[in-house]
């Protein structure tokens, strides 16, 4: 089975701070992507960071990077110098391109709610 | 603008009470697919297409049905609504090459089946 683990419900940052949110994925294919979505109170799904499971260097975007450990199975997103606007609910995701019948199924976790405080 | 354009966006019915989602992308995406979203679960895919005419289930199927007749359209289909299919749904798109770029979103569609 495809699975995505998010094992913080919920985390909270202070402003300016740095944060971790967690990600674990099982997969037994060697090629897969990665993914980061942000999904604010707006509902809208917007996607943070990307990584490709072939690349040893870790993705990073302004003040989001990724700690990808292919071996462990484990893709954490670290938030520096935390802002208001990051408050929202993220999303660890992946897909496998290239595989048959689930050709381009997202597979999510269940997603961590962040709280940032002034 | 590119985008995937869900209507409508809030949508309250009854038990039983045939309803429709529609989802439009202008991108011209071969790949279409709806998830839906509940608390505690993620989002889960309930049914994909990869191209007109072209359609399959996913990880939730049951209760609903989709249509592919046109490339730009993926209406989502609930015959016979039941109080456990509220949730939050959420059309996807994008291209068959570029499906590890991601998905392009639409704002998603509140329901609750009373």
């Amino acid at each position: 089975a495809q699975t995505v683990t998010q094992s913080q419900p919920e985390m909270s940052v202070q402003e300016a701070e740095t944060v971790t949110l967690s990600c674990t994925y099982d997969t037994s294919e060697s090629d897969y992507y990665l993914f980061w979505y942000k999904q604010p109170p707006s509902r809208q799904m917007i996607l943070v960071i990307r990584q490709e499971a072939y690349k040893q260097q870790n993705a990073t975007e302004n003040r989001f990077s990724v700690n990808f450990q292919k071996a462990a199975k484990s893709f954490s997103l670290k938030i520096s110098d935390s802002q208001l606007g990051d408050a929202a609910m993220y999303f660890c995701a992946y897909t496998v391109p290239d595989r048959g019948s689930t050709l381009g199924r997202l597979y999510f976790g269940r997603g961590t709610q962040l709280t940032v405080w002034p | 603008e590119a985008q995937v354009t869900q209507n409508p966006r809030y949508l309250i019915t009854v038990t039983g009470k045939k309803l429709t989602v529609t989802c439009s992308q202008n991108m011209n995406h071969e790949y279409m697919s709806w998830y839906r979203q509940d608390p505690g679960l993620g989002l889960r895919q309930i049914y994909y297409s990869m191209n007109v005419e072209v359609t399959d289930k996913g990880d939730v199927p049951e209760g609903y049905k989709v249509s592919r007749k046109e490339k730009r359209n993926f209406p989502l289909i609930l015959e016979s609504p039941s109080p456990n299919q509220t949730s939050l749904y959420f059309c996807a798109s994008s291209p068959l090459t570029g499906i590890r770029y991601g998905y392009t979103f639409g704002s998603g569609t509140r329901l609750t089946v009373v």
